[in-house]
């Protein structure tokens, strides 16, 4: 099963608005990443956070991590139609092999 | 930097044929993993290399292999082809593994009839 388990599964909001997707997983984790993808495209990165960190900002991008909770949440301000994509969390295990497990991502709309 | 370049984009096969996809990773970096994306399954690891020794393996058949040259490309093979092998694959690339971020090739688009 997904180590990651992603909600909402589908977000839809108007151009302007903050849209947050949450993200929870089972095991420890080393690190934990975000990535995005437009429609049948590769992922791209957007932010890598460490066990031992709890916030990191990129740009209108700021995720948290709450290890006591195993969850991560992603906010992204003032939303643009250009962030339209689909948007996965994965996870990087303590103890594990060298592969990053994913969720099943959260696919977010912007309407203008 | 160029970034990842995966080979073919697109790939139509039937069923019982093979196939070689192909990854060429940006400079420098000697990780390169495979991942299979579907609509059902997600995003699930198939294999990762590391300066031409395979690390770690997913939970797949031993029908999906491959390797790593010295100049840190990588190719993955399909042997006997099946409907559900019908994906788009990915390959990712970074200087020592999953300690930092991945670069993702574009992906190649695979149809099984």
């Amino acid at each position: 099963s997904q180590q990651g388990e992603e909600d909402p599964q589908a977000l839809s909001i108007q151009e302007g608005e903050n849209a947050t997707m949450n993200c929870s997983y089972k095991t420890s984790i080393n690190n934990l990443q975000w990535y995005r993808q437009n429609s049948g495209r590769g992922l791209v990165h957007l932010i890598l956070i460490r066990s031992n960190e709890r916030e990191k900002h990129s740009g209108r991008l700021r995720v948290t991590l709450d290890t006591s909770k195993k969850s991560s949440s992603l906010l992204i301000t003032a939303s643009r139609a250009a962030d339209t994509a689909s948007y996965f969390c994965a996870t990087a295990l303590i103890q594990g092999a060298q592969k990053l497990v994913f969720g099943q991502g959260t696919r977010l709309t912007i309407n203008p | 930097k160029a970034g990842v370049t995966q080979t073919p984009r697109y790939l139509i096969k039937t069923r019982g044929q093979q196939v070689t996809l192909s990854c060429s990773p940006i400079s420098g970096h000697r990780s390169v993993s495979w991942y299979q994306q579907t609509p059902g399954q997600g995003l699930q690891f198939l294999f990762e290399y590391f300066s031409e020794t395979q690390r770690n393996k997913g939970n797949f058949p031993g029908r999906f292999s491959g390797r790593q040259f010295s100049n840190s490309r990588s190719e993955m093979n399909v042997s006997t082809l099946e409907l559900g092998d019908s994906a788009l694959y990915l390959c990712a690339s970074s200087r020592d593994g999953v300690n930092e971020k991945l670069f993702f090739g574009s992906g190649t688009q695979l149809s099984v009839l």
